[in-house]
């Protein structure tokens, strides 16, 4: 079945920027989606990108797609603490529900 | 903007008693999904409803059922509790756009003592 692979953590220094990487198996993937969830919340859609682009930009975060490779990556700019949060990778393919990765949990330290 | 509601937000319920979760999709959103994820883990699909009717079946166990109404809502029925069932439960709506892109609620945080 479809897989998706995350790094379980990422600790940045506030200010710089972070970058999230996902892998992912499914070739049939049509769209991908960032996730963002804080302590005891739901997931907050971030943004998501068509397999048919390669970039989206959308103010500090910018998100890479390699299809051939099938890496995902969430870059945010200027990490600020209320970024801490763990980020969901997840694709959908052909079925109609996306398969979620693990979470990266992202620290921001000053 | 409207969200998706969830209620109750916590539950605490006894081994062996029953559940009902309740959701409220974004207006307008016609696909309804839960999901359950414990502690440091991705949520996992449970079941979807498309236009009221069940789309897509995940690792919902028996004891489980759900519904959507004629309003859009929709209801997770949860039977013979046990301790695992102790997780938060998200419901997510999604338009029917190409992306079919989820937009969660605040999820409810069941305990099963």
């Amino acid at each position: 079945g479809e897989d998706v692979e995350q790094s379980l953590f990422l600790s940045v220094r506030e200010g710089d920027s972070s970058v999230i990487n996902c892998t992912y198996t499914d070739s049939s993937s049509t769209y991908l989606y960032w996730y963002k969830q804080e302590p005891g919340a739901g997931l907050q859609l971030l943004t998501y990108i068509f397999s048919n682009m390669d970039m989206k930009q959308d103010q500090r975060l910018t998100v890479l797609l390699n299809k051939k490779d099938k890496h995902l990556s969430l870059r945010i700019a200027d990490t600020q603490t209320g970024d801490s949060a763990i980020y969901f990778c997840a694709e959908k393919g052909g079925s109609y529900i996306p398969t979620f990765g693990r979470g990266t949990s992202l620290i921001v330290h000053p | 903007a409207a969200g998706v509601i969830q209620s109750p937000r916590h539950l605490i319920k006894e081994k062996r008693e029953t559940a009902t979760l309740k959701c409220y999709p974004i207006p307008r959103h016609d696909t309804v999904y839960w999901y359950q994820q414990g502690p440091g883990q991705d949520p996992q699909f449970l079941i979807s409803f498309y236009e009221k009717m069940q789309s897509d079946k995940g690792s919902i166990p028996d004891r489980f059922s759900a519904q959507q109404f004629s309003d859009y809502h929709s209801e997770l029925n949860m039977s013979s509790l046990e301790l695992g069932d102790s997780a938060l439960y998200f419901c997510a709506s999604s338009p029917s756009t190409g992306a079919d892109e989820q937009y969660f609620g605040p999820g409810t945080r069941l305990t099963v003592t």
